[in-house]
């Protein structure tokens, strides 16, 4: 079968930094991608691992272990326009993506 | 570049009536996926296709639905009879399946049956 589990809700402070989990159980393994979806629009891709390790773009980062089926989305100098929901989904051999629930994260001043 | 572009955004119709989603990818994508978003089960695939071919249609929830992709640069979501719990956005995503690695949503298809 296939189980992604990511918290359902975050609460941060704006210039704060955030990390939004993410483990996953799944057929077959092609790489690991986040997508941000703001309330109302479709979602837009963030980053994209398939090997160990930390991918860094900006200030968004994000890590992968495929041998514990973890990873996370690092948020630096969060900003009010960062309160979004964040998907995690798995590319398995199949071609397919499958998403997790999301986690919604809201940025307070 | 366009993106992907789906019609219509927003469609309100009655349960029981035929509903028709559309959608057309970014040029040069070989991969057209139908996904389904909803509160109660986030975003789940419907349909995959591959060079206009279904590949995975085992989320296809029931014979009301059907989709088709007559050529690369189209494909349609039907719903007949659609019912209250067909509500939902819908949306239709590409890729390009050699060297790109991922998805393009398109804006959705927000759909209300009553």
């Amino acid at each position: 079968g296939q189980n992604i589990d990511q918290p359902t809700e975050m609460t941060a402070t704006e210039g704060a930094i955030v990390q939004i989990n993410c483990t996953y159980q799944t057929s077959g393994f092609n790489g690991l991608f986040w997508y941000q979806q703001h309330a109302g629009e479709a979602p837009t891709f963030l980053s994209y691992n398939v090997l160990d390790g930390l991918e860094e773009k900006g200030r968004f980062s994000s890590f992968l272990s495929r041998s514990k089926g973890y990873s996370y989305l690092l948020l630096k100098e969060l900003q009010m326009k960062d309160s979004a929901s964040y998907l995690c989904a798995v590319r398995n051999y199949g071609q397919n993506f499958v998403f997790g629930p999301g986690t919604r994260l809201s940025v307070l001043p | 570049d366009a993106g992907v572009i789906q019609s219509p955004r927003h469609e309100v119709t009655e349960m029981g009536q035929e509903v028709t989603l559309r959608c057309k990818p970014i040029s040069g994508h070989d991969y057209l996926f139908w996904y389904r978003q909803t509160m109660m089960r986030g975003l789940e695939l419907l349909i995959y296709f591959n060079n206009n071919v279904p590949i995975d249609d085992s989320g296809m929830p029931e014979d009301r639905f059907s989709a088709k992709m007559p050529n690369a640069s189209f494909s349609t979501l039907k719903i007949q009879p659609s019912e209250p719990r067909d509500s939902a956005v819908y949306f239709c995503a590409s890729r390009r399946g050699l060297s790109g690695n991922t998805i393009y949503f398109g804006e959705g298809s927000w759909l209300t049956v009553v």
